[in-house]
């Protein structure tokens, strides 16, 4: 049973350019979670999405970042016109089900970095 | 508001020592779960365990352990007999039922 996969697990923009981040979570996991890390801190929630369904995007910037997950395929994190700042490591993890009542599986992880 | 201090930021150990790693929350809600997370020098998040907050008995797996107590909004993990590769930066994590908060880490370092 393969874990929760991310691509690209590392990717180079330039100021200005678009970010594609892609996670397919476990198999029969219909709950996605994205987290953003700066370089030396800790994680922070970014979006809770299901099927076709944003949940909780309290933790995602309101302009240029964009989750997606839809009924077929990976979820996608879009950062559009990205800043140096965006630069950091983007998990994704996934459940069967909500947040809080079951255990988040983690993919390995994007690594953004904006030059 | 949900809140989660590690407050130590790193820590040192030589190889074999007992060492705890603090993590404190704050949280109003009666229901509410608590994690560990391990991340090594590679990256990853490892899920270590879960805990819900009906639940304060204490857990031991292997050479980990875990001490929770609701008096003091504590939920500590200790290493017994420490190992090079438990070097890693370690995250507990608060989640009720809308999201996760993370702390910000504790970056243990185990030396030969």
């Amino acid at each position: 049973n393969a874990g929760v996969m991310q691509n690209p697990r590392h990717l180079v923009r330039r100021r200005g350019q678009e970010a594609r981040l892609r996670c397919s979570p476990m198999k029969g996991h219909s709950h996605v979670y994205w987290y953003r890390q700066l370089p030396e801190e800790g994680l922070k929630f970014m979006v809770y999405l299901q099927k076709e369904n944003i949940i909780d995007e309290s933790g995602m910037p309101k302009e240029r970042f964009s989750a997606e997950f839809p009924k077929e395929g990976p979820s996608i994190l879009r950062i559009q016109q990205v800043v140096r700042g965006d630069s950091a490591a983007y998990f994704c993890a996934s459940s069967s089900k909500g947040l809080g009542y079951n255990e988040q599986f983690f993919g390995p992880g994007t690594r953004l970095t904006v030059l | 508001a949900q809140k989660v201090t590690q407050a130590q930021t790193e820590i040192s150990v030589v190889e074999k020592e007992d060492v705890t790693l603090d993590c404190v929350y704050e949280t109003r809600d009666t229901t509410y779960y608590l994690f560990w997370y391990k991340q090594p020098p590679s990256g990853e998040l490892v899920f270590l365990i879960r805990r819900n907050s009906f639940d304060e008995q204490n857990e031991i797996s292997g050479r980990y352990s875990w001490n929770f107590q609701k008096s003091t909004s504590s939920f500590n993990f200790t290493i017994t007999a420490s190992q090079v590769v438990d070097s890693a930066v370690y995250f507990c994590a608060l989640s009720e039922a809308d999201d996760m908060r993370f702390g910000a880490g504790t970056r243990l370092t185990v030396k030969p």
